[in-house]
């Protein structure tokens, strides 16, 4: 079955850009919507935003300012970049595969197992 | 934007039934979805679509949406059910997706 696994850095320095990799084993990320998910330690869940594999992407309002992502199809990779980070972005990342049933219905399964990226100097 | 309310909290004795409700305006007309978590682990989907569950997902987890009030309904709760649950839609009107802040089961 589809797994997912999140990489990157486990800390970034306030200021800098967030960078996080998802790649997508056991079926093609293609065709598909992927969501970049987080959680801050001890609280609820933030969508931070979605791509198809084609490019196009919607963002949380929230954060569109400072979110990049992007897709490599020949990798099977999806990517987050995540701008002038502050202590407020320390939380564990998800990516996920979103189902959409366009235009009204959007659900994740499955996710990967989440990485922690805390900023700090 | 789009808001869902969750209690933070929903106790239940093994072998009875639970039930975590997700308010939201006219929720009835969106499609919602529930993710369990447990403790130290990623999110894991429930129930979609209102009221479908994934392959693997026991029968005991159902799901129904109606007026202002979602609710995941859990019969015969068992001891490893006790996790954080969280519900979810996709605000069209501002296109993206909402949570909403989640409840945590304890199973007494």
């Amino acid at each position: 079955q589809v797994q997912l696994q999140e990489s990157g850095p486990g800390l970034v320095k306030p200021s800098e850009t967030l960078s996080l990799t998802c790649t997508v084993s056991g079926g093609s990320i293609s065709s598909y919507y992927w969501s970049w998910i987080r959680q801050p330690a001890g609280k609820g869940l933030e969508w931070i935003g979605r791509i198809y594999t084609s490019g196009s992407t919607n963002y949380n309002p929230s954060l569109k300012s400072r979110v990049t992502m992007s897709v490599d199809t020949s990798k099977n990779q999806v990517s987050l970049k995540l701008s002038s980070v502050t202590a407020a972005d320390t939380a564990v990342y998800y990516c996920a595969r979103d189902i959409v049933v366009v235009p009204v219905a959007s659900w994740f399964d499955p996710w990967g197992q989440g990485t922690l990226v805390t900023v700090s100097s | 934007s789009y808001v869902l309310t969750q209690p933070p909290s929903v106790s239940v004795a093994p072998g009875q039934t639970a039930r975590i409700t997700c308010g939201g305006n006219n929720i009835g007309s969106k499609s919602v979805h529930w993710y369990q978590q447990r403790p130290g682990q990623a999110p894991v989907l429930v129930v979609y679509d209102d009221s479908d569950r994934p392959s693997g997902i026991p029968e005991r987890f159902s799901g129904s949406n109606s007026g202002n009030t979602a609710t995941l309904t859990i019969s015969r709760v068992e001891a490893g059910d006790e996790a954080d649950y969280y519900c979810q839609v996709w605000d069209s009107s501002s296109d993206h997706v909402v949570f909403g802040g989640g409840t945590k089961l304890t199973v007494l």
